[in-house]
């Protein structure tokens, strides 16, 4: 069963730009999950998407926005760039039964996100 | 959310047996206690997770304090592979859908030494 992928694996953007990171989802998982992990802040909580829904939003800037397809596919936005985006963009699934007591969630390789 | 305190950092000798403790002192009835790891240039993946009684998996066990205060993760023969940063985690009740958040503090990064 192939694992959760993200693409691209790297990006490099300047200042302003705009920027769409991708995640597929393990085959059957419903959930996606999106962190943000840098050296200084650690993984921290974006977004998730279940049902092509947003279910629940960490404390970031609206210039932070996602998505999700009825594929259970994500996309995530950050619009007007700022060096402090800098970051490795993780993306997580879980296939949300209902029971999260026994639900894991799968993470990705992410996207190591450059702002120059 | 409920927090949770790890050592920053610990060293095993491989093959030995090794042991992260957590407190979680303000863990509430309903939470569980999850462990991921993040081995080097790889996202988190999930290790093991409990409420009360010591849980047992192929990668490691689970040893949860009567209190439920705190909790410890145990590898049993520690390898190279296994040098990682291993993250303790509250996890409240998610019956209800729309709450997959997992709150990660800044865990214990393990070294293996050979």
């Amino acid at each position: 069963k192939a694992g959760v992928t993200q693409t691209p694996r790297y990006l490099i953007k300047t200042r302003g730009q705009q920027v769409t990171l991708s995640c597929s989802p393990i085959s059957g998982h419903r959930s996606v999950s999106w962190y943000q992990q840098t050296p200084g802040q650690g993984l921290q909580f974006l977004f998730e998407y279940f049902s092509e829904t947003q279910r629940n939003k960490g404390n970031f800037p609206g210039r932070f926005s996602g998505r999700q397809f009825s594929n259970s596919r994500s996309e995530m936005n950050v619009s007007t760039l700022e060096l402090g985006d800098s970051a490795l963009y993780l993306c997580a699934s879980s296939r949300k039964t209902g029971s999260y007591s026994t639900d894991t969630q799968y993470f990705g390789p992410g996207t190591r996100l450059t702002v120059l | 959310d409920a927090k949770t305190t790890q050592p920053n950092s610990m060293e095993s000798n491989e093959e030995e047996p090794v042991h992260l403790p957590c407190n979680h002192s303000t863990i509430s009835g309903t939470d569980y206690i999850h462990w991921y790891r993040q081995l080097p240039s790889q996202g988190p993946e999930y290790v093991i997770h409990g409420l009360t009684s010591n849980v047992n998996n192929r990668m490691a066990s689970l040893a949860i304090a009567e209190d439920r205060k705190s909790s410890t993760l145990i590898l049993h023969r520690a390898t190279l592979r296994d040098a990682a940063v291993y993250y303790c985690i509250l996890v409240g009740d998610l019956s209800n859908f729309g709450n997959e958040k997992l709150t990660f503090g800044t865990g214990t990064r393990l070294t293996i030494i050979p």
